[in-house]
C-alpha cells in the first residue's frame, strides 16, 4: 500500500514568504508526527496529531509555526514570515495508535529559505 | 527533556564482521525505544524497538540491547554487508508518550 507522502519534495522561498507543507499520511493511522532535520543531525520533534487535535505542539519553536489536521487524516505545516533559520528537511510521520508502535515516515520537504 | 548522545564519528567495519552501535542517554529512562535507519535523502525507516522491561531484542540479523542502569541501549548488526551502510538513529519517547527526542545517528560504513 501506499506509504506516507509530503510534498512538495523541494521548496525555495524568500526571507519573509509564507509556506505550506503537506502530509498524506497512511489510511487509518491516526497518529501524525513533523520532525524538523537540519543536516547532521537526527529529526526533531515539532508537533504530534492524535485524530483531528494537536496532542502536543510543545516542539514548534514560535508562533511562526502552525499545524493542522482538520479532518484527521491530511496535515499542513504552515510557517509565516519565514527565515533563513527555518531552512531545513521537514518530515512527517505516521503511526497506527501512537509512536508506541513504529513511526512511518515521509521523504520529507526540503525547505530553502533564502 | 531528553539528551541522547550517539558516536558522532562515523563506524567503518569490514564486510562480514559485526557493528556495534551506541546510544547513551542522560535524563529519565524512557519506557521504550527505537532504532531507525536513515539512507541520505530519505525518511527513517523503522528497524526495531525495546522496551524498557526487556534486555534484548532480535531481529533476523539485528541486536539491540537496553540497560536502564547504565543508561544505554546497543545496536548490533552481524554479518554485516554494505547494503547496511546508513546513518542509524536512536529515538527515545518523551515522559507523556505524545514526543519522541531521536539522537543525531552514527553513519556505518560497510567495506567490501
Amino acid at each position: 500500500g501506499a506509504g506516507v507522502s509530503q510534498t512538495p519534495s523541494n521548496k525555495v522561498t524568500e526571507k519573509g514568504k509564507y509556506v505550506e507543507l503537506r502530509c498524506d499520511p497512511i489510511s487509518g493511522h491516526t497518529a501524525l508526527y513533523w520532525y524538523r532535520q537540519s543536516l547532521g543531525q537526527g529529526p526533531e520533534f515539532l508537533i504530534y496529531f492524535q485524530g483531528t487535535g494537536a496532542a502536543d505542539d510543545s516542539g514548534l519553536p514560535n508562533d511562526r509555526f502552525f499545524a493542522v489536521r482538520p479532518e484527521g487524516s491530511v496535515s499542513t505545516l504552515k510557517i509565516q514570515r519565514t527565515e533563513r533559520g527555518d531552512s531545513a528537511v521537514y518530515l512527517c510521520a505516521s503511526s497506527p495508535h501512537n509512536g508506541y508502535n513504529e513511526q512511518f515516515f515521509g521523504p520529507g520537504t526540503r525547505l530553502t529559505v533564502l | 527533556s531528553q539528551k541522547i548522545e550517539q558516536n558522532s564519528e562515523a563506524l567503518n567495519i569490514q564486510e562480514g564482521k559485526t557493528a556495534t552501535l551506541t546510544c547513551n542517554y542522560t535524563n529519565y529512562s524512557p519506557a521504550y525505544l527505537q532504532w531507525y535507519r536513515q539512507d541520505p535523502g530519505r525518511g527513517p525507516v523503522f528497524l526495531l524497538l525495546i522496551r524498557e522491561n526487556e534486555k534484548e531484542k532480535r531481529k533476523e540479523r539485528l541486536k539491540v540491547t537496553f540497560d536502564t542502569t547504565l543508561k544505554q541501549s546497543l545496536f548490533h548488526i552481524t554479518a554485516s554487508q554494505p547494503a547496511d551502510s546508513a546513518t542509524y538513529l536512536c529515538a527515545l519517547d518523551g515522559d507523556n508518550f505524545n514526543k519522541f527526542y531521536f539522537g543525531s545517528g552514527t553513519k556505518l560504513n560497510v567495506k567490501p
